[in-house]
């Protein structure tokens, strides 16, 4: 099965873009890139996914590389209330439609 | 409005007894699934069910029990046998079938066992 690996903390300007890295070097071609993000006591938010291509949605941008061993969450323009936990996980193809979730990136958003 | 409900918020309960936490969907998702959060940590799956009548163990489903018996409805049982039992229990559903279904996950539930 593939793992992630992904920074525990990062600190972003207000205003500024947050570039979120996660590692799957073990990724297999069926399995795709999950983000999803949790704010403190609430439950996890779905941010957005891909498998080769890059994605694009109303909340954020999904840049995977093109061995896809790496991809990168982005975020435009960071607000305060993007602070939170970030989670990078790869699909298991072979376990229905769970998800595993790793420790996840801590991403303060500071004024 | 279409959702997960989980209920209660929080919950305290004193040692030895048993508790059971709802959720509850009107999403007409065929899968649910029951998290675990411990404190600065990730997700740990216990129990997850793709249809009505069935359910699979995840990987720390000791000391926890579920039924699926209505489509919407997936309640978590949390046992005397589960020796840590004080965390923070996220409900999700999805779609079944096919890899690209995302999971939707209910606001969670703070259990306190005292």
């Amino acid at each position: 099965d593939a793992k992630t690996t992904q920074p525990t903390s990062m600190d972003c300007a207000e205003g500024r873009a947050a570039n979120l890295p996660c590692n799957h070097s073990t990724i297999s071609g069926n399995e795709y890139v999950y983000w999803y993000r949790q704010i403190h006591s609430q439950g996890p938010q779905y941010i957005i996914h891909g498998l080769k291509n890059n994605e694009t949605n109303e909340m954020a941008s999904l840049i995977i590389t093109e061995d896809r061993k790496s991809s990168t969450l982005i975020l435009p323009h960071a607000t305060l209330r993007d602070t939170a936990v970030y989670y990078c996980i790869v699909r298991f193809h072979n376990a229905g439609n769970m998800l595993t979730f790793g420790g996840g990136t801590r991403l303060m958003v500071k004024p | 409005d279409g959702g997960i409900t989980q209920s209660p918020k929080y919950l305290f309960r004193k040692e030895g007894q048993n508790v059971t936490l709802s959720c509850e969907q009107n999403l007409n998702h065929d899968a649910m699934y029951w998290y675990r959060q411990d404190p600065g940590q990730g997700l740990r799956l216990i129990y997850y069910s793709q249809i009505v009548n069935d359910f699979q163990k995840g990987d720390i489903a000791e000391g926890y029990s579920v039924s699926r018996e209505k489509k919407e409805s997936f309640p978590l049982t949390v046992t005397s046998a589960q020796k840590n039992p004080t965390a923070f229990y996220l409900c999700a559903s999805s779609r079944a079938g096919g890899l690209t279904d995302t999971q939707y996950f209910g606001p969670g539930t703070r259990l306190t066992v005292l």
